[in-house]
């Protein structure tokens, strides 16, 4: 079965430094996943989505992701943190073939200081 | 990119009475649908997939007599909150997709959501 867990709940960083956010996955065919930002009562945004082509997935707003097989990793990454990207974001990982649920972490609380 | 949305936004409602939230495909056909729950700072919960002109196939735990789920179009579901109480507020997202059409990838496109507070 497909799982995705996301490393800490709440990250916190100064305006201008480095954004990681967490994720690691379960997967027992190749995955299919994806990144998520969600604003206060609003939908899902889709920053970015691997789907088995470049490891390295550049997405929206400056954030990027690798996928790492060796270590089930698909860690978010932006080098400069806005004040804007203070959101909850999610990891989420393809539940099965296509037209299949997406499997979602817990999610992760960014906060950004200025 | 494909827009999916969610009537209503939020919706008030006195316990034992039903409601309908309507999730629509704007500019593509959506063979699959997908129904979400989502708890006050917590994560999404997959309840239902919906395929059009099929029967909802419901996850473990979701009551199928109490979440009535229609897709009788390519571009429109809804969710039937039937008999609510004050424990099933939570806000509610659909999403959207069609596997074999353009967006080739499975890329899920979410409604923006449905506030419900049931007193």
């Amino acid at each position: 079965a497909q799982s995705v867990t996301q490393l800490g709940s709440h990250v916190s960083v100064s305006e201008g430094a480095l954004v990681l956010l967490r994720c690691n996955y379960s997967s027992s065919v190749p995955p299919y996943l994806f990144w998520y930002v969600q604003y206060p009562n609003q939908g899902l945004q889709l920053l970015l989505k691997y789907t088995s082509a470049a490891t390295l997935v550049k997405g929206i707003n400056g954030f990027e992701a690798e996928f790492k097989k060796s270590e089930t990793s698909f860690h978010l990454t932006k080098p400069s943190a806005h004040m804007s990207d203070a959101a909850e974001y999610f990891c989420a990982v393809r539940s099965g073939q296509a037209g299949t649920a997406l499997i979602f972490g817990k999610g992760t609380t960014l906060s950004v200081s200025s | 990119g494909a827009v999916v949305s969610q009537h209503p936004s939020w919706v008030i409602c006195k316990s034992g009475t039903s409601v309908k939230i309507e999730c629509r495909s704007l500019d593509f056909q959506a063979t699959t649908m997908f129904w979400y729950r989502q708890f006050p700072k917590q994560s999404l919960m997959l309840m239902a997939t919906s395929n059009e002109g099929s029967k909802a196939t419901y996850e473990q735990g979701v009551e199928k007599d109490k979440f009535l789920i229609n897709h009788a179009s390519l571009t429109l579901s809804t969710l039937t909150v039937t008999s609510a109480h004050p424990e099933d507020s939570s806000f509610y997202i659909c999403s959207a997709t069609n596997p074999s059409g353009l967006h080739s990838y499975n890329e899920q496109f979410f409604g923006p959501g449905t506030r419900l507070t049931v007193l």
